[in-house]
């Protein structure tokens, strides 16, 4: 089946913690993004990667760092939590080309 | 700053009936614009997406895109319950995308 994953689904933590939410994707795609929601802000994008070693900022990038090591994965990395990145995180891929993205179920994150 | 802004309802229509979604985006250097459906506590699923000037229509959905007046809709015809959920237009310049807050639609029996 064609999937997007990502864990842990829900995450409390603490102030300064550093975590790791990871998001694997089994259909070959190049582009995989990560976005964060929260009420009232809709989804914004954090970070994106083209392709295997290729990363770009998005639209809210501080306070996070991505790495893409592989082409099926897409970490996410929050070196020093605060509680303003409570939030609801999503993983994307989709085709370079097409951009019709797949989100993952969300991971639920927050930092106390 | 690129901005796609969308009214967030709620909207309501009955059962049967068009529903019309409308977004408008602030970048004229975005060159393709995605509707995706989020039903309550789920994941964002993609509905179509639109990148010529004119409409698209796939089964009961038709997506406009008039790029002179920087306006992207979405009708539904034939509304049915299950479409009850947040309506997310999101647009796409260069390699990164720009989400509206979402129009939240219900669809009365």
């Amino acid at each position: 089946e064609a999937q997007v994953t990502q864990n842990p689904r829900y995450l409390i933590t603490v102030t300064g913690k550093k975590l790791t939410v990871t998001c694997s994707q089994n259909m070959n795609h190049e582009y995989m993004s990560w976005y964060r929601q929260d009420p009232g802000l809709g989804l914004r994008q954090i970070y994106y990667s083209m392709n295997v070693e290729v990363t770009d900022k998005g639209d809210v990038p501080e306070g996070y760092k991505v790495s893409r090591k592989e082409k099926r994965n897409f970490p996410l990395i929050l070196e020093s939590p605060s509680p303003n990145q409570t939030s609801l995180y999503f993983c994307a891929s989709s085709r370079a080309l097409s951009y019709e993205q797949y989100f993952g179920p969300g991971t639920r994150l927050t930092v106390t | 700053q690129k901005e796609v802004e969308q009214n967030s309802g709620p909207l309501s229509v009955p059962e049967g009936a068009i529903a019309s979604l409308n977004c408008t985006y602030s970048d004229r250097g975005s060159q393709s614009f995605f509707w995706y459906r989020q039903y309550s506590g789920k994941s964002p699923e993609l509905i179509m997406f639109i990148y010529s000037n004119g409409d698209k229509e796939d089964g009961r959905f038709t997506a406009q895109l008039n790029k002179a007046s920087q306006y992207v809709s979405l009708l539904i015809r034939d509304s049915q319950p299950s479409d009850s959920a947040t309506y997310l237009c999101a647009g796409l310049t260069g390699n990164q995308f720009y989400f509206g807050t979402g129009t939240s639609l219900t669809v009365i029996p």
